[in-house]
């Protein structure tokens, strides 16, 4: 166990439907970033949040969205789901940024659009 | 941010050492190297990090040369356990992300 948990584990949706995939940063960890990984693009960074705050966003589609909120957990939203969304979700923490020392992924959610 | 190239597969046998080199000639002064390792359907996990000569740690070591334009993961006595995707990142000191490349896959063999 990491200590960054993700929720729901795996989740199956249609298209166009919207859905929120929820991260809990390790105990102290002010930093959350969101990773989308598709079998076809490697890992890639979406977004980052410290403290609440947003502060690098990555290829983040328009359709997407995240907040942290005060208890510092995230959420990563995703609206009018198309197959291409299909991907395993990381969100990974870090007690500040930058993150030097590395950063600790949860185990993902994986997210399969029908 | 440094664009970092390593090779995209390697196998190794059992008990071998198994070096995988990243070439990143772009490498700025306030860049680090580090590097993740990868099992299927897991998250990333931060194996070691390193800004110049070399560090050692209970899992693996890291050789940076004094151009910092290459360093080189070195993976003692692997395992069948070892098979995974190893990624190599340069993080620039101010900055907030991570850019994962393609990784190098290791399979380790019997």
């Amino acid at each position: 166990d990491s200590g960054v948990t993700q929720t729901p584990k795996h989740l199956i949706t249609a298209t166009g439907q919207r859905v929120t995939l929820r991260c809990s940063p390790r105990s102290g960890d002010l930093s959350v970033y969101w990773y989308q990984q598709s079998l076809d693009q490697g890992l890639q960074f979406l977004i980052q949040y410290y403290n609440g705050e947003e502060r690098a966003k990555g290829n983040i589609l328009e359709r997407f969205s995240a907040q942290q909120f005060p208890d510092l957990h995230s959420e990563l939203n995703l609206s009018s789901l198309e197959l291409g969304d299909s991907a395993l979700y990381f969100c990974a923490s870090s007690p500040r940024p930058p993150s030097l020392g590395g950063y600790t992924f949860g185990s993902g959610t994986r997210l399969t659009v029908v | 941010l440094a664009k970092t190239t390593q090779p995209i597969s390697m196998d190794s046998y059992e008990g071998q050492e198994v070096n995988i080199t990243c070439s990143h000639n772009n490498i700025a002064t306030n860049d680090y190297i580090t590097w993740y390792q990868q099992f299927p359907s897991q998250g990333p996990r931060f194996i070691i990090q390193g800004y110049k000569t070399k560090v050692t740690n209970e899992v693996a070591s890291l050789f940076i040369p004094a151009d910092r334009k290459s360093s080189t993961l070195s993976l003692p006595r692997v395992s069948l356990s070892d098979t995974a995707v190893y990624y190599c990142l340069v993080l620039t000191s101010g900055t907030y992300k991570y850019i994962f490349g393609t990784g190098t896959r290791l399979k380790v063999l019997a």
